[in-house]
């Protein structure tokens, strides 16, 4: 059982929008930044955003991220077939513990 | 780049050390995680070391588990004892980002434990 809450899966037409939602608490997301990692079949994780928002080097604009309170949110629009991966929430908790979520698998119908 | 090695097919209550060999950037000035991943399963966090030494581990592995690094190698270790059945996964090692995050990983080694 994960510390961060996710959707188990979502999916989506091509050219579609998706979003994965993150819940935490105040000891973790609350007071600190999120990331989300992608991982792609048979492949190791990558990250895609950091602090909340800013997507990594590299990064196409059609993946975004967000925070209010202790939920996150990852956004993916225009969505294409390479898109198809994993998709984990994390951040610090307390004592330098780090979490992830339990992971949300994107589907293109 | 990160290189892990060491992984394969032990039996349960023995030990195992990972290694992941750190290149291209100043690894001595980096905090490192290991990261693990069963099959099947989600992404786990294991450990966490800072560049100036300090550890961290996860509940499931806290006193079974010990990471380390040298500097002078420019490699991080994981030495797992006491391995039980469901550490079996794909261990990761990772940098500590610069902006509080996990930023750059490894390919992974599998490590099974099974009788």
């Amino acid at each position: 059982q994960s510390v961060l809450t996710q959707p188990p899966s979502v999916s989506a037409a091509p050219g579609q929008r998706v979003t994965i939602s993150c819940s935490g608490s105040t000891s973790n997301i609350g007071n600190n930044y999120v990331s989300w990692y992608q991982q792609l079949p048979g492949t190791a994780p990558k990250l895609l955003i950091y602090e909340d928002n800013m997507r990594s080097s590299g990064v196409p604009d059609r993946f975004s991220g967000s925070k209010s309170g202790t939920s996150a949110t990852l956004g993916i629009t225009g969505l294409q077939t390479g898109d198809e991966a994993d998709y984990y929430c994390g951040t610090w908790d307390r004592n330098s513990i780090w979490v992830f979520g339990g992971g949300t698998k994107v589907t293109v119908l | 780049q990160l290189m892990e090695s060491g992984g394969g097919v032990v039996q349960p209550g023995t030990s195992l050390r990972l290694s992941c060999a750190a290149s291209g950037f100043t690894f001595s000035t980096f905090g490192m995680h290991w990261v693990r991943q069963a099959p099947g399963r989600a992404l786990e966090w294991v450990a966490f070391m800072t560049n100036s030494g300090d550890k961290y581990y996860a509940d499931s592995v806290n006193g079974r588990f010990t990471i380390a690094r040298d500097n002078s190698k420019n490699t991080l270790y994981l030495q797992m004892g006491r391995l039980r059945v469901d550490d079996t996964s794909v261990y990761y090692c990772a940098t500590d980002g610069a902006h509080r995050d996990i930023d750059h990983w490894g390919q992974g080694t599998l490590v099974t434990v099974s009788s």
